[in-house]
């Protein structure tokens, strides 16, 4: 069975200041995708970046990069420049395909970022 | 284009009441998921439809909980009858067949006194 820990339940950073949120995972399976969602306070859950597990290449989405080893099973996820509207609780998840090509998600515990002025 | 809407936001309930939550996905995502979320924890999968069909129910407490999608597009899901225990968000998402990426309501916070 697949396992996702997020060790950091809170973490801080300052405005305009770089933070890594840290994400582990545990699969026997060789292929997959790994995700950050993000969950701002009282609003719906949204996707921040997704990995696929056969690309070597770290993914990217402005602000927003991961560091994905998939030989250490970790999947960190960097903000830089840290703004007031990343404060949120961000979820690690990882996802396989199934048979009728859907995915099936497990998600981690979580973990709440505030960015301060 | 719009969301996925899930109704009622908030229910305040009396254990061993019945209660149902309704959600409305993306147009043309045929897979939807019901998740439940306890405060301060990862969504934990209750069931997921592909379509009108019900492929992964294993973690769906059947003795109390029930779902359908009819017409394989809006889903309700109904507790009879509720428990202390089942006071959770109820998020509800959908996702296209190409990307896999969820698309999630606000949820449904229900409160079982």
């Amino acid at each position: 069975a697949q396992t996702v820990t997020q060790s950091q339940p809170e973490m801080s950073v300052q405005e305009a200041e770089t933070v890594t949120l840290s994400c582990t995972y545990d699969t026997s399976e060789n292929n997959y995708y790994l995700f950050w969602y993000k969950q701002p306070p009282s609003r719906q859950m949204i996707l921040v970046i997704r990995q696929e597990a056969y690309k070597q290449q770290n993914a990217t989405e402005n602000r927003f990069s991961v560091n994905f080893q998939k030989a250490a099973k970790s999947f960190s996820l960097k903000i830089s420049d840290s703004q007031l509207g990343d404060t949120a609780m961000y979820f690690c998840a990882f996802a396989r395909t199934t048979t009728s090509g859907t995915y099936k998600y497990i998600f981690g515990t979580g973990t709440r970022l505030k960015v301060l002025a | 284009e719009a969301g996925v809407v899930q109704s009622p936001r908030y229910k305040i309930i009396e254990k061993k009441q019945p209660v149902a939550f309704w959600c409305n996905p993306i147009s043309g995502h045929n897979t939807l998921y019901w998740y439940l979320q306890n405060l301060g924890q990862g969504p934990e999968l209750l069931i997921r439809y592909e379509n009108e069909e019900a492929v992964d129910d294993s973690q769906l407490p059947k003795d109390r909980f029930s779902a359908e999608r009819l017409k394989g597009v809006d889903s309700t899901l109904k507790i009879q009858p509720a428990e202390l225990g089942d006071s959770a968000v109820y998020l509800c998402a959908s996702s296209p067949a190409e990307t896999g990426e969820l698309f999630f309501g606000e949820g449904s916070r229900l409160t079982v006194l």
